[in-house]
């Protein structure tokens, strides 16, 4: 099984600042990982797909990039609605695997 | 638009049975495989299972394997989880989502619990 690890655990920033996001794989998922944000309560969104390509509907703020086993997301300005919990998760082989999640709360 | 909507959950003894369901409109439901989801309390997400588009090929995780099955309809745009043999490890809330995990449902949340 590919286990996903993401780091920090938790973010604390202010709006209008720069989150930057990182998953790591235990093995090679080539670019396929996927960032989802995930609020209470609500259904997880997708935000990024194949490492680096956005999703449709999600604003230009965020981005994905990495390939192999290291991967980022990026915010480049939090926006008030951007303030949940964010998965990485791997679709290069069976299990489909999430990582544990990082929160961004704020500031 | 889209919509995704499970169903089913609720509250059941540890070794007893349950079936989800989830109803998808606005995209074509038999073109697309789909899967379950689920969050424990507390917890992060855990992929469950995934059927093809055409219920030919299924895959679960190993912590249900054997005990939960997945089927469906698409006569009735309808996906199924049927969960046998529920742990109090079990509980969480359910989630159906489309093959690209573009498109989920809100959730249906099912308590095993003596």
């Amino acid at each position: 099984e590919i286990v996903l690890t993401q780091s920090p655990a938790t973010l604390s920033l202010s709006p209008g600042e720069r989150a930057t996001l990182s998953c790591r794989a235990s093995q090679s998922v080539n670019s396929y990982l996927a960032w989802y944000k995930h609020k209470p309560g609500q259904a997880p969104r997708l935000l990024i797909y194949d490492a680096s390509n956005r999703a449709t509907g999600i604003p230009a703020r965020f981005s994905g990039s990495g390939s192999g086993t290291d991967f980022t997301l990026t915010i480049s300005s939090l926006e008030p609605e951007d303030f949940a919990v964010y998965y990485c998760q791997q679709r290069s082989d069976w299990p489909l695997t999430f990582g544990p999640g990082t929160k961004i709360e704020i500031k | 638009q889209v919509q995704v909507v499970e169903s089913g959950g609720g509250v059941v003894q540890p070794g007893g049975s349950l079936r989800l369901s989830c109803v998808v409109s606005g995209f074509t439901f038999r073109s697309y495989a789909m899967h379950w989801v689920r969050q424990a309390p507390g917890k992060g997400l855990q992929w469950v299972a995934y059927i093809a588009y055409d219920g030919r090929s299924q895959r679960f995780a190993d912590s249900v394997k054997g005990r939960f099955s997945i089927s469906r309809d698409n006569s009735k745009n309808t996906l199924y989880l049927q969960m046998d043999s529920l742990r109090v490890d079990d509980t969480a809330v359910y989630y159906c989502a489309r093959q690209d995990m573009a498109y989920w449902g809100q959730g249906t949340l099912v308590t095993v619990s003596s």
